[in-house]
């Protein structure tokens, strides 16, 4: 019940389209939603994060679309770029246990 | 800009050796992590800290493994007696309170258990 699936493994994209990176948790107790990127040789870091009482979050090329009822959520790159070229982790918070539980990744490679 | 510090970057270690990774969280917060990441795979949760006393722990966490906020600025990580399968990144990372989401995370160290 504290794991969260993420899909696809790996996304091959093209410079200037979509990618499309999609999660679905279990656990009833997660109460926020973010979105991290890592880099090679990096710690992972914030991109964009939602709470479960809003549908959508757009934080310029970035959405979260976020579907309570289904327990879904899912990270839109729009325009994507060269330097998006990472690996993408979505993640819940348990808000009893204030612990973070981690999808399994999306390694993107934008196409020049 | 704040930032989680982790030492040592990387740390090469024969099996059965004791390790020590060390951590300074952003100097106002209140929760402290441990993530460990196998190259290539997932970020898995071991620990979590608050108020000088272990929150959380995962199953990866047994009895090899502690954790310790020995003065205001350090958050420590032993490995008593390391294994072959405790090679992985180690991630410290922080979080200013229970109502904030943000988890701040360090650069990590690497261990490398021989």
């Amino acid at each position: 019940q504290q794991q969260v699936k993420q899909s696809p493994q790996s996304l091959i994209v093209q410079k200037g389209g979509i990618s499309i990176i999609n999660c679905a948790y279990e656990n009833t107790a997660f109460d926020y939603f973010p979105w991290y990127q890592q880099f090679p040789g990096k710690g992972p870091a914030l991109l964009i994060a939602i709470r479960p009482d809003v549908s959508e979050k757009k934080e310029g090329r970035f959405t979260i679309s976020f579907n309570k009822s289904a327990k879904q959520f899912s990270l839109h790159i729009m325009d994507s770029q060269p330097g998006d070229s990472a690996t993408y982790f979505c993640a819940a918070r348990d808000n009893y246990g204030q612990n973070f539980v981690f999808g399994p990744g999306t390694r993107l490679s934008v196409l020049p | 800009e704040p930032e989680v510090t982790q030492t040592p970057s990387h740390q090469v270690t024969q099996m059965g050796q004791e390790v020590i990774l060390r951590c300074v969280p952003i100097s106002n917060h209140l929760y402290f992590y441990w993530y460990r990441q196998i190259l290539g795979q997932k970020v898995e949760f071991l620990v979590s800290f608050y108020n000088n006393e272990i929150s959380e722990k995962s199953e990866i966490f047994d009895d090899q493994f502690s954790v310790e906020r020995p003065d205001g600025s350090n958050f420590t990580l032993k490995i008593r007696s390391t294994k072959l399968e405790d090679s992985a990144m180690y991630f410290c990372a922080s979080k200013l309170d229970r109502n904030t989401g943000e988890l701040f995370f360090g650069e990590g160290s690497r261990l490398t258990v021989l």
